[in-house]
């Protein structure tokens, strides 16, 4: 799976966007981008993904850059509840490998 | 909204003995996954299950890990002589296919090995 690059942490004011970037400029063509997030220990939340268009749906938008290099995953209006540690996931479709590798993700910080 | 279950939420078990954690998959799911995360580190995956059969494992799934899904509803993890470098947090996962297909985390077991 290609390798991503996250911030290690974010601050975001409450009631404003979230913009979460990620690095993954060694994509290949058939690899899907996931996001997936944990709070405080929990099971990881699945969020979103994409291939090449933008996506996006009742948790959040996905932004994916026309070479496919890097994406940005936005939380349109961040609540305390949202404060999480975020991760970007590259992998391929289909069968011959199912698990999901989980970097060190993006620390969000909510704040009132 | 369906659910992946995981049962105990805690378990504190001695170094050298055996423990069994517990998942109920999402019903219409057909893969099933097992990770951990040691405190503070990255979530690692272990084992995924398909079809009563081990379709992909790691490293870290040594001879004293095993699954099994012993009923049509239960899947589960077991550790069979426990160390103190067990301790971790284990999530279940499950997804209708495998591959690319979405898959759902169970809330953890928190095993603490003493």
């Amino acid at each position: 799976d290609a390798k991503t690059t996250q911030p290690p942490s974010m601050d975001c004011a409450e009631g404003r966007a979230a913009n979460l970037p990620c690095n993954h400029s060694t994509i290949s063509g058939n690899e899907y981008v996931y996001w997936y997030r944990q709070i405080h220990s929990q099971g990881p939340q699945y969020i979103i993904h994409g291939l090449k268009n933008n996506e996006t749906n009742e948790m959040a938008s996905l932004i994916i850059t026309e070479d496919r290099k890097s994406s940005t995953l936005i939380l349109p209006h961040a609540t305390l509840r949202d404060t999480a540690v975020y991760y970007c996931i590259v992998r391929p479709p289909g069968a011959g490998s199912y698990q999901l590798t989980f970097g060190k993700g993006t620390k969000l910080s909510v704040i009132p | 909204e369906p659910e992946v279950t995981q049962t105990p939420s805690h378990q504190v078990t001695q170094m050298g003995q055996e423990v069994i954690l517990r998942c109920v998959p999402i019903s219409n799911h057909l893969y099933f996954y097992w990770y951990r995360q040691i405190l503070g580190q990255k979530v690692e995956f272990l084992v995924s299950f398909y079809n009563n059969e081990i379709s992909e494992k790691s490293e870290i799934f040594d001879d004293q890990f095993s699954v099994e899904r012993p009923d049509g509803s239960n899947f589960t993890l077991k550790i069979r002589s426990t160390k103190l470098e067990d301790s971790a947090m284990y999530f279940c996962a499950s997804s209708e296919e495998g591959g690319l297909v979405t898959q759902y985390f169970g809330p953890g077991t928190r095993l603490t090995v003493t």
